[in-house]
């Protein structure tokens, strides 16, 4: 069974840039989770899909952040513009079902300049 | 908002068991323990769970006490590929939301 796929590995950017992240689940998993991991800590979520829709997005701070899973698979997760405290790893995770273990990518590590 | 607390650091020698401890004193009668794993610049890997009785599967044991305010992960066997830091986490069964902690280091020594 193919793993959690994202892209890109690296990025680095200047502050007040924008990035987006991408992220393929495991093949039939209806449940998608994107976490941000700070150096030194561990990994806090930050929105929740299950299918297409936001079940829990409570700590995503919107005014920069956003993301979507459109047809149920697929997610981006987009930073405009970004700051220097956004420096970390994104994750994204995904289960069979809400109540399944997460299975994780190795995430995208964020450089800001 | 961690509900577990763990060791921030542990050392094993490469062969011996490998005993890494959690105490979740709160915990409530639908919460599930799980076990998580991080190895140097990969994602979380997920090791076990359970919720009253003691479980095993093909990587390790999850011993949780009676009470289940505490529970003990299992490596029997410890070898370097085991060297990563492990999470502890409690999570209700009607919800999804993982808090990570900070997770205690294991050190695998050969």
């Amino acid at each position: 069974e193919a793993g959690v796929a994202q892209s890109p590995r690296y990025k680095i950017i200047e502050k007040r840039q924008s990035v987006a992240f991408w992220c393929n689940p495991i093949s039939g998993h209806a449940t998608l989770y994107w976490y941000q991991q700070i150096l030194g800590q561990g990994p806090k979520l930050l929105i929740q899909f299950q299918n297409n829709g936001v079940v829990d997005d409570s700590q995503l701070p919107k005014d920069r952040f956003s993301a979507e899973r459109l047809k149920g698979v697929d997610s981006t997760l987009k930073i405009q513009p970004a700051k220097l405290e956004d420096s970390a790893v994104y994750l994204c995770a995904s289960s069979l079902e809400l109540g399944q273990p997460q299975h994780f990518g190795d995430g995208t590590r964020l450089s800001i300049l | 908002d961690a509900k577990t607390t763990q060791p921030p650091s542990m050392d094993c020698a490469e062969g011996r068991a490998a005993n890494l401890p959690c105490n979740h004193s709160t915990i409530s009668g639908n919460e599930y323990v799980y076990w998580y794993r991080q190895i140097h610049s990969q994602g979380p890997q997920y090791i076990i769970h359970g919720l009253k009785n003691n479980e095993t599967n093909e990587m390790a044991s999850l011993i949780i006490t009676e009470d289940r305010k505490s529970s003990t992960l299992i490596l029997p066997h410890a070898t370097l590929r085991d060297t990563a830091v492990y999470y502890c986490i409690v999570r209700p069964n009607t919800g999804n939301q993982f808090y990570f902690g900070t997770g205690t280091s294991l050190t695998v020594i050969p």
